[in-house]
């Protein structure tokens, strides 16, 4: 029973370059979240996603970033145009339909922008 | 605005000692309150969810508990082991799912 898989594990940008996080929930949890945690800091949330639907995107920056879940594959977190200060561990978590679950966490992309 | 804030930032212990991790909100009208443990380099590994509506929830050596009126919870963990050593994260549920986290405890459980 594989957890929530995230890749890359690490991932290397230029400035101005595109970057791509996969993350492939639990099975049988429909409920994906994105969180980032930036250096010394503490882990925010960016975007709530269900099947095909964005629920609450309240966390993420306006511009160069958008997610996706779509009805067969992983979720997507993409940003355009990295810039330095998108450097940053980006974590994925699921939970299923049921409320009140934990959500369980994916190892995380470390993205370093050059 | 719903803060969550963790004291104390950082803790050295020795092996075998009993020790509280403290972690409060401003906001009391949570669904749920989740205990992780993150290690260097690593994901989150949860650790404890407790309900807006029970006080504890214990597993092996971990005992969480939640005060919802005074906006606190307590993480304790007896016996400390030098495998303990990890950050410690508290977070918050509200209506919409989405975790609010607070700050972290830095623990070092040293032999």
């Amino acid at each position: 029973n594989a957890g929530v898989m995230q890749n890359p594990r690490h991932l290397v940008r230029r400035r101005g370059q595109e970057a791509r996080l996969r993350c492939s929930p639990m099975k049988g949890h429909s409920h994906v979240y994105w969180y980032r945690q930036l250096p010394e800091e503490g882990l925010k949330f960016m975007v709530y996603l269900q099947k095909e639907n964005i629920i609450d995107e309240s966390g993420m920056p306006k511009e160069r970033f958008s997610a996706e879940f779509p009805k067969e594959g992983p979720s997507i977190l993409r940003i355009q145009q990295v810039v330095r200060g998108d450097s940053a561990a980006y974590f994925c978590a699921s939970s299923p339909e049921i409320v009140n679950q934990p959500q369980h966490f994916g190892d995380g992309t470390r993205l370093s922008i050059l | 605005k719903q803060e969550v804030t963790q004291i104390p930032a950082a803790l050295s212990v020795p092996e075998g000692e009993n020790l509280v991790l403290n972690c409060s909100f401003t906001d009391s009208a949570i669904y749920n309150l989740q205990w992780f443990r993150q290690d260097p380099g690593k994901g989150l590994t949860s650790l404890l969810l407790i309900q807006s509506s029970q006080r504890e929830q214990t597993s092996g050596r971990l005992n969480a508990s939640l005060d919802k009126s005074s906006g606190r919870s307590t993480l304790y963990i007896a016996a400390s082991q030098p495998g303990d050593s990890a950050t410690y994260l508290c977070a918050c549920s509200y209506n919409t799912d989405k975790l609010i986290f607070g700050t972290g405890t830095r623990l070092q459980v040293f032999p």
